[in-house]
C-alpha cells in the first residue's frame, strides 16, 4: 500500500512563531487531505488538497503532487494550535485514505 | 447543526464482552468509517461503508462487526474475539469516499 511520512514527528514553538509540517507520500494521490487532533482527541479537517494551495486565515498548505509532498504552514502559532497534525492520502479513487503517523505540536506562551 | 455524534464518549467493559459503539450522522453523508487510534499512532481504518447495506473491511477488521441498516447510523460492535480492543475510536463519514472527511468527538474504550 502507499507510505505516508511526516516530518518533524514532534515540534516545539514559542507563541508567534511560525512552522512548517511535511507529509510524503510513495505514489500518486488523488486526495490528500490534513487534520488537526486537539488535545482531546477531536479530529478537525483543515485541508482537502490534492494539488495546488489553498489559505485558511493563519494557515495554509501546498500539494506538489508530481513530487509526492505536501506542506502544511502555520504563521503566528498560537497556543490553541497545539496538538497532532495528521495528513492522509487516497491512491485511486475507491481505494482506502492512508494516515500518516503525524507532526505533535506544542505551541508554548 | 450538522455533525457526527458518538456515544458514549467513555464506556468501560470486562474481558469477554461484546460492546456496541454507536455512530450517528446528519450531514447526509453516504460514506462513513470507523477508525481506531492507539495511543501516540495514527488512525488505522476498521470498517467503511460507501452506500446502506453495503459495507467493506479496512486494515483491521478482525474482531470487529458493523451494520449500515440506515444512511445515517453506522454501529460498531467490539467482539470478545479483538485481542487488544482497549483504543480510541473515531467515527467519520464523507459525502462521497474521496472526498472531505470529518470526524465524530470519539470514544475511548477500557476493557479490563
Amino acid at each position: 500500500g502507499i507510505q505516508v511520512e511526516q516530518s518533524p514527528p514532534d515540534l516545539i514553538l514559542q507563541e508567534g512563531a511560525n512552522s512548517t509540517l511535511r507529509c510524503n507520500f510513495s505514489d500518486s494521490v488523488n486526495n490528500l487531505q490534513w487534520f488537526h487532533q486537539n488535545p482531546w482527541g477531536q479530529l478537525i479537517n483543515l485541508f482537502y488538497i490534492p494539488s495546488g494551495t489553498k489559505q485558511n486565515g493563519r494557515l495554509s498548505a501546498t500539494t506538489v503532487a508530481t513530487e509526492r509532498y505536501s506542506l502544511l504552514y502555520i504563521s503566528s502559532s498560537q497556543t490553541t494550535d497545539s496538538g497532532v497534525y495528521f495528513c492522509a492520502v487516497e491512491k485511486t479513487s475507491g481505494s482506502r485514505l492512508t494516515f500518516g503517523e503525524g507532526t505533535q505540536l506544542t505551541v508554548n506562551p | 447543526d450538522g455533525g457526527i455524534t458518538q456515544s458514549p464518549k467513555y464506556l468501560f467493559r470486562k474481558e469477554g464482552q461484546n460492546v456496541t459503539l454507536s455512530c450517528e450522522q446528519n450531514l447526509n453523508h453516504d460514506a462513513m468509517y470507523w477508525y481506531r487510534q492507539d495511543p501516540g499512532q495514527g488512525l488505522r481504518l476498521i470498517y467503511y461503508s460507501q452506500i446502506v447495506n453495503d459495507f467493506q473491511k479496512g486494515d483491521i477488521a478482525e474482531g470487529y462487526s458493523v451494520s449500515r441498516e440506515k444512511k445515517e447510523s453506522f454501529p460498531l460492535t467490539v467482539t470478545s474475539a479483538q485481542k487488544n480492543p482497549t483504543a480510541f475510536y473515531l467515527c467519520a463519514s464523507s459525502r462521497r469516499q474521496d472526498l472531505p472527511l470529518h470526524f465524530g468527538n470519539g470514544t475511548r474504550l477500557t476493557v479490563t
